[in-house]
């Protein structure tokens, strides 16, 4: 069973459009997040939700919108595609209290903007 | 700002060579320290280190923490082709959020 994952694995879409991208965890974790891999390997956080809540929003442009419909999913949706959106977007989830123990990433969603 | 920095930022050696990989930090509220490995595809855990001068071992690999001078090492030793990857250090600081702050990585490649 795949514990944190994430759907598609690939995107290849055109700018000015808008896409989503899907994440589910089966490990029971109550914290939920998103980060951003740039072509320098340089992994940023963007989002994390506990429990439904948003908690972490970092500077990122609000064309991209988180939605959590439960503590097991966490929806990354993006308005009007850029080319510099092109990247691997990496969902992962934790049990905040424990430390971060656990913390298990997604295999990646490598999203491409021509 | 909380920063995280990792070198060398690439490094290729031979298989059966020792490396020292290094991680700086400089963080608010400093909570743990992680390393991890990444191939293809999702980073993978390898060790989370919170006490300094504990070493923690796994096989080969070996990891260090020195919280006075903030750093950590990650050491590889006798190393092999399935080695070669990017190596992720990540701190986690400031409140119970779970954020983890990366450095840039460092890719190694074990040539045969």
């Amino acid at each position: 069973d795949t514990a944190v994952s994430q759907t598609p694995k690939y995107l290849v879409t055109q700018m000015g459009n808008d896409k989503s991208i899907k994440c589910e965890q089966n490990l029971g974790h109550d914290t939920m997040y998103w980060y951003k891999q740039d072509s320098k390997k340089f992994l940023k956080i963007m989002f994390s939700y506990n429990n439904k809540e948003l908690i972490i929003n970092e500077t990122v442009p609000n064309r991209f919108s988180p939605k959590s419909p439960d503590k097991a999913h966490l929806n990354l949706h993006i308005n009007s595609l850029e080319l510099g959106d092109s990247a691997v977007y990496f969902c992962a989830s934790s049990q905040v209290g424990t430390g971060v123990y656990g913390y298990t990433f997604g295999s990646g969603t490598r999203l491409t903007v021509v | 700002e909380d920063k995280v920095v990792q070198s060398p930022l690439s490094l290729v050696v031979h298989e059966g060579d020792t490396v020292t990989l290094n991680c700086s930090y400089e963080v608010t509220n400093f909570r743990s320290l992680l390393w991890y490995k990444q191939e293809k595809k999702a980073p993978t855990f390898l060790f989370m280190l919170t006490s300094s001068g504990i070493e923690k071992k796994s096989g080969r690999l070996s990891s260090i923490l020195d919280k006075k001078e903030l750093f950590s090492i990650l050491n590889i030793t006798a190393t092999q082709t399935g080695d070669s990857a990017v190596y992720l250090c990540a701190v986690e600081a400031t409140g119970n959020t779970g954020k983890l702050i990366f450095g840039q990585g460092t890719t190694l490649q074990v040539k045969p």
